[in-house]
């Protein structure tokens, strides 16, 4: 097992373009988290699956984005008409439910919106 | 509001010095505790955690971090500091019917002087 793949590692956009990442987590878990992360802060929960269903969605996931997980496998997250304020490294990581040992984390993607 | 603070966001020791990165939850029930380190353009890696064993813990790369209840507070420490410590850290905690999810500190850089 590789851990956690998190495609693409940059990304470069236009302001008003949509942009998906996707994530790969370690194959046998069954909760994958979401988290933005900019500059000079820590990480900020976005949202979070249990297998398919998508459990929570914080504040911050406004309507123009949007996260699945089909079959409970990998995850997208996508990013319609991006912001400036997009800009950020978006971070996935996965684990067993009730196990806190397991939380493994990406190596992000990095959202430039020019 | 349930946080986690750490003081300052820079600290600058010399090689073969002491770290000491400082951070404290709010909360009355003790969350489950987190260090993560993350290096330039990379994931989070995780350092060590506290989940209501033992206070004094051990983590990876000389890190220890202590648990003391009384003031709230897990800071982490390295006897000696070696150039490679140079990254940012996080503090974390998982508080109690979170549904695993982490929140973060707003970090701490780190660096090391020869």
């Amino acid at each position: 097992d590789t851990g956690v793949s998190q495609n693409p590692r940059h990304k470069i956009t236009k302001r008003g373009q949509n942009v998906t990442f996707r994530c790969d987590p370690i194959s046998e878990h069954n909760r994958l988290y979401w988290y933005r992360q900019t500059l000079g802060q820590g990480p900020e929960f976005l949202t979070y699956f249990q297998n398919e269903a998508q459990l929570e969605k914080s504040r911050l996931l406004s309507d123009r984005f949007s996260a699945e997980r089909p079959k409970g496998s990998f995850s997208t997250l996508e990013i319609q008409r991006t912001e400036q304020g997009d800009s950020a490294m978006y971070l996935c990581a996965s684990s067993l439910v009730g196990e806190l040992y397991g939380y493994t984390f990406g190596s992000g993607t990095r959202l430039t919106v020019v | 509001a349930q946080s986690v603070t750490q003081l300052g966001s820079h600290v600058s020791v010399s090689e073969g010095a002491l770290v000491l990165l400082r951070c404290n939850y709010s909360s009355s029930v003790p969350p489950y505790l987190f260090w993560y380190v993350q290096y330039p353009n990379q994931g989070l890696q995780l350092l060590l955690k506290y989940t209501s064993a033992a206070t004094l813990v051990k983590g990876i790369n000389g890190f220890e971090a202590e648990f003391k209840k009384s003031e709230t507070s897990f800071h982490l420490t390295k006897p000696s500091a070696h150039m490679s410590d140079a990254a940012e850290y996080f503090c974390a905690v998982i508080y109690p019917g979170a549904n695993s999810k982490l929140t973060f500190g707003k970090g701490i850089t780190l660096s090391v002087r020869p």
